[in-house]
């Protein structure tokens, strides 16, 4: 069973960083591409980005690309989201979602974590 | 960016009833169009890939077409597990970007 755990979420003060992590199994992580979405509360889908199977592209919503970081340990089964200069619009829930083979939907998500960004 | 509009923003249906959502495109897709569901508090679930095929294990009243700009979720016999919100995702260029989402709900 494919099974997506994203954990590090919380409460985080504006202006500070956080880093997310996704654990996957039930799957041969290293033959898929990998995402991040996130959903402001109430609101719709947003992608984030995506990292390739070997971590040798990386593609980001241009509006985030200089405060995310994608990265993925593929000897850990583990994906990874990097937050700096975090905001109160940064707020929402974060997904991690596993890429179809050579394509580019996500057939499978994880829970989400929550991050609130607020004093 | 490719901007995907959805419409309705949202419907209610009778059980049984036949249903459409819709989704335009800023440009040509070249089919390349996906849909989710998502249900409250939870993940969002992919329905619908590359305009028309099913995906595994989604009940085959939900169908998808449509081409170029202009796309188009059909259920085909409106189920009480329907209700939940419906978004379309483009997958052709990054990058990808969502529908706004159409709440859909039991008349």
């Amino acid at each position: 069973e494919v099974k997506l755990v994203e954990s590090g979420g919380g409460l985080v003060q504006p202006g500070r960083s956080l880093k997310l992590s996704c654990a996957a199994s039930g799957f041969n992580f290293n033959d898929y591409w990998m995402g991040w979405v996130r959903q402001a509360p109430g609101k719709g889908l947003e992608w984030i980005g995506e990292i390739n199977k070997d971590s040798s592209t990386i593609n980001y919503t241009p509006s985030l690309k200089d405060k995310f970081t994608i990265s993925r340990d593929n000897a850990q089964n583990t994906l990874y989201l990097q937050m700096s200069k975090l905001g109160s619009e940064d707020t929402a829930i974060y997904y991690c979602a596993r890429a179809t083979i050579a394509a580019p939907w996500f057939a499978y998500w994880g829970q989400g974590t929550l991050v609130t960004v607020s004093s | 960016d490719i901007q995907m509009t959805q419409s309705p923003a949202s419907l209610s249906a009778s059980l049984g009833e036949t249903v459409t959502i819709q989704c335009r495109a800023s440009e040509d897709i070249y089919s390349g169009l996906a849909w989710y569901q998502q249900k409250p508090g939870k993940s969002p679930q992919l329905l619908i890939y590359g305009a028309s095929s099913l995906q595994d294990g989604v009940p085959s009243r939900f169908s998808g077409s449509g081409s170029g700009t202009q796309y188009s979720l059909k259920i085909s016999s409106m189920q009480t597990e329907d209700e939940g919100v419906y978004f379309c995702q483009q997958g052709l260029k990054y990058p990808l970007t969502f529908g706004s989402g159409t709440k859909l709900e039991i008349k």
